[in-house]
């Protein structure tokens, strides 16, 4: 079945660094690939995403570009501040019609110290 | 604009015991889903309502879980009896619609069970 692998954490950055967090799927036919992100004690919310291949999804200075050729979705920052602090969350939807389901990688915590 | 809202957020029960949880999803948002995550795990999906009527349920273990979304509008997920494997966040999210990658999900807080 459908599957996502990202990398595992804690990933601990100094301010200003250039963060990567890997991402790679397994789908059948054509999914859609979101980053989600989870602060301390808030709900998931949605950071980016991108339909189709060759796609990049963009916000807060976070990217990702959608590799079909490779099955990947890392995300990318060139300069983290303390508080992107968070939780980052992979994810695929596939599918279609009614079915909306996402599907998620396990999660990496990302630390950014002062 | 209020978000998804959840209740309780937190719950502490003992095995065999029976818990429900609430969810309030965004005003005019037709679809709804409960998800389960586990710690150190990602969300899985447990059931997705469109309006009041269930849509996928194919993750929801039926002998214990059950859920059900009245006049289409708030949901409420019910775990009679408890296991201590069922101790995870219970994830609420809502969308406008389903059938499109546009229609983004809102996630609620979460309520964290624990199963003693």
């Amino acid at each position: 079945g459908d599957s996502v692998t990202q990398m595992e954490g804690p990933v601990t950055l100094s301010e200003e660094a250039f963060l990567t967090i890997n991402c790679t799927y397994t789908a059948t036919g054509y999914p859609s690939l979101f980053w989600y992100v989870q602060y301390p004690g808030e709900g998931l919310q949605l950071l980016l995403k991108a339909t189709k291949a060759d796609d990049k999804g963009s916000n807060k200075g976070f990217e990702a570009t959608y590799r079909k050729e490779t099955t990947s979705f890392h995300l990318e920052k060139g300069s983290v501040q303390v508080s992107d602090s968070a939780v980052y969350f992979c994810a695929l939807m596939s599918g279609g019609g009614a079915t909306n389901k996402l599907i998620f990688g396990t999660g990496t915590l990302l630390a950014v110290q002062p | 604009e209020a978000g998804v809202a959840q209740s309780p957020r937190y719950k502490i029960i003992e095995k065999r015991q029976s818990v429900a949880f609430w969810c309030n999803p965004i005003s005019g948002h037709a679809t709804l889903y409960w998800y389960q995550q586990i710690l150190g795990q990602g969300p899985k999906l447990l059931i997705q309502f469109q309006n009041n009527g269930v849509v996928d349920d194919s993750q929801l273990p039926k002998d214990r879980f059950s859920a059900e979304r009245l006049k289409g509008v708030d949901s409420t997920l019910k775990i009679q009896p408890a296991k201590l494997e069922d101790s995870a966040v219970y994830l609420c999210a809502s969308s406008f619609a389903a059938g499109a990658v546009y229609n983004e999900q809102f996630f609620g807080p979460g309520t964290r069970l624990t199963v003693l």
